[in-house]
């Protein structure tokens, strides 16, 4: 299985910072990540699919970039909004396997 | 719109079995592949179980394989996941989720029901 490794786990910004999530696949995964928002108590939302690919309506400050086993997800200005966990899915080789996940706070 | 809509959770005894649901509405379910993926409470997410379109082909989690499986009525609409054995460490929120294409992100998930496995 391929294992991805997400840092940092947990993440204190003040509103309006640029934020970076990286996620590390074991193995070259060929831009086949995506990235998931989840509010508490609230099922995982697609922000981004294929690296970098915003899903429509999502919010051009959030941008995913990065190839082979080094990749990762931002936030420039982050808004009160955007106070949620964010994981990484690699999706090149089953079993389709997630990164354990990032809290961003606020400051 | 897409809806996914999870029943079937509880509390179950170790060892004691479980049929979870997922009635899907909005698009046409016999197109997409489907998912079960789970969060243990305070953890991150796993993927449990897929079924392709037709049910050909289907796919396990080693953590459940051979205790847990994974079917469809697409005249109903509906996923279902029939656990058994269950252990403590399935204690978790379980999300059905739809494929964008055969084995690849999944882009629309329901809002789980959780199941606690205790005595």
């Amino acid at each position: 299985d391929i294992q991805m490794t997400q840092s940092p786990p947990s993440l204190s910004a003040s509103l309006g910072d640029k934020v970076t999530i990286t996620c590390q696949a074991s193995q070259n995964i060929n831009k086949y990540i995506a990235w998931y928002q989840q509010k508490p108590g609230k099922a995982p939302g697609l922000l981004i699919g294929y690296t970098s690919r915003l899903v429509s309506g999502i919010p051009s400050r959030f941008s995913g970039s990065g190839s082979g086993r080094d990749y990762s997800f931002s936030i420039s200005n982050v808004e009160s909004e955007d106070i949620a966990s964010y994981y990484c899915l690699q999706y090149d080789n089953s079993p389709r396997t997630f990164g354990g996940g990032t809290k961003l706070e606020l400051k | 719109e897409v809806q996914l809509v999870e029943s079937g959770g509880g509390l179950v005894q170790p060892g004691r079995s479980l049929k979870l649901s997922c009635l899907a509405s909005g698009f046409t379910f016999s197109n997409y592949g489907m998912n079960w993926i789970r969060q243990a409470p305070g953890k991150g997410l796993e993927w449990v179980a897929s079924i392709s379109s037709s049910s050909s082909y289907i796919y396990y989690a080693d953590t459940v394989k051979g205790r847990f499986t994974i079917s469809r009525d697409n005249a109903k609409n509906t996923l279902y996941l029939q656990m058994t054995s269950l252990r403590s460490e399935d204690t978790a929120l379980y999300y059905c989720a739809r494929e964008v294409a055969v084995a690849t992100l999944f882009d629309y998930w329901g809002q789980g029901v959780m199941v606690t496995v205790s005595s």
